[in-house]
């Protein structure tokens, strides 16, 4: 088992609506939970960050995590086109490292 | 606003020849990461370094080296480098549990 799996996708969702990324890890050790959106040819961007158990919203974005499920989402609400991109789980390994998903692959469609 | 800056940004090589990989960031972050990025794996950690004159291995570190040269600076090494080792790299830096990343080196060995 992959310590993080993520849907590669491609995942198409229209203008507007709600987009659902989902992501679970295997260590039931890991504190910190990030998504990471990275546009073609660039680098990872963070963009939600979540430590505890329950949602935590910032502007169109909701992180949720369930550590008792061992289950991190990202939801992005009225999706648009700049929206489309793909979007990297990463969950922390012990106190430094990070280790990531393969990433989803978001297309939003006008 | 530098951030994290890798150079060069682009590299080809031969099969066999060496190449040094240069990070520097100027946000005075203890912590510095290089990372492989292919097509469908998402982000693997090849070397981190926890602090000046500190470093350790990550999931995929055979074939490469790394220097901590100081606080600021941190270079990935390819010895003798092998078409397996054709891909992008990313140098990050991070002081508690949010990591920047640099632009990336796509590096394509021949």
């Amino acid at each position: 088992q992959k310590e993080v799996e993520q849907n590669s996708g491609p995942l198409s969702v229209p203008e507007g609506a709600i987009a659902s990324l989902n992501c679970t890890y295997s260590d039931r050790g890991s504190q910190s939970f990030f998504w990471y959106r990275q546009y073609s040819g660039k680098s990872p961007e963070l963009i939600m960050s979540i430590y505890s158990n329950g949602d935590k919203e910032d502007g169109r974005f909701t992180a949720q995590l369930n550590k008792a499920s061992q289950y991190v989402s990202l939801l992005i609400r009225d999706s648009q086109p700049s929206d489309s991109a793909t979007y990297l789980c990463a969950v922390t390994l012990g106190a430094q490292k990070l280790v990531f998903g393969q990433g989803t692959r978001l297309t939003i469609n006008p | 606003n530098a951030g994290v800056t890798q150079t060069p940004k682009f590299q080809v090589l031969k099969t066999g020849q060496s190449m040094t990989l240069q990070c520097a960031q100027d946000m005075n972050h203890n912590s510095m990461y290089w990372y492989r990025q292919d097509p469908g794996m998402g982000l693997r950690l090849i070397y981190y370094s926890a602090s000046e004159g500190t470093t350790d291995k990550g999931e995929v570190h055979n074939g490469y080296n790394v220097s901590r040269l100081n606080k600021r600076e941190f270079s990935l090494r390819l010895e003798s480098a092998a078409p397996s080792q054709t891909s992008v790299y990313f140098c990050a830096s991070s002081e508690g549990r949010v990591q920047h990343f640099g632009d990336g080196t796509r590096l394509s060995i021949l």
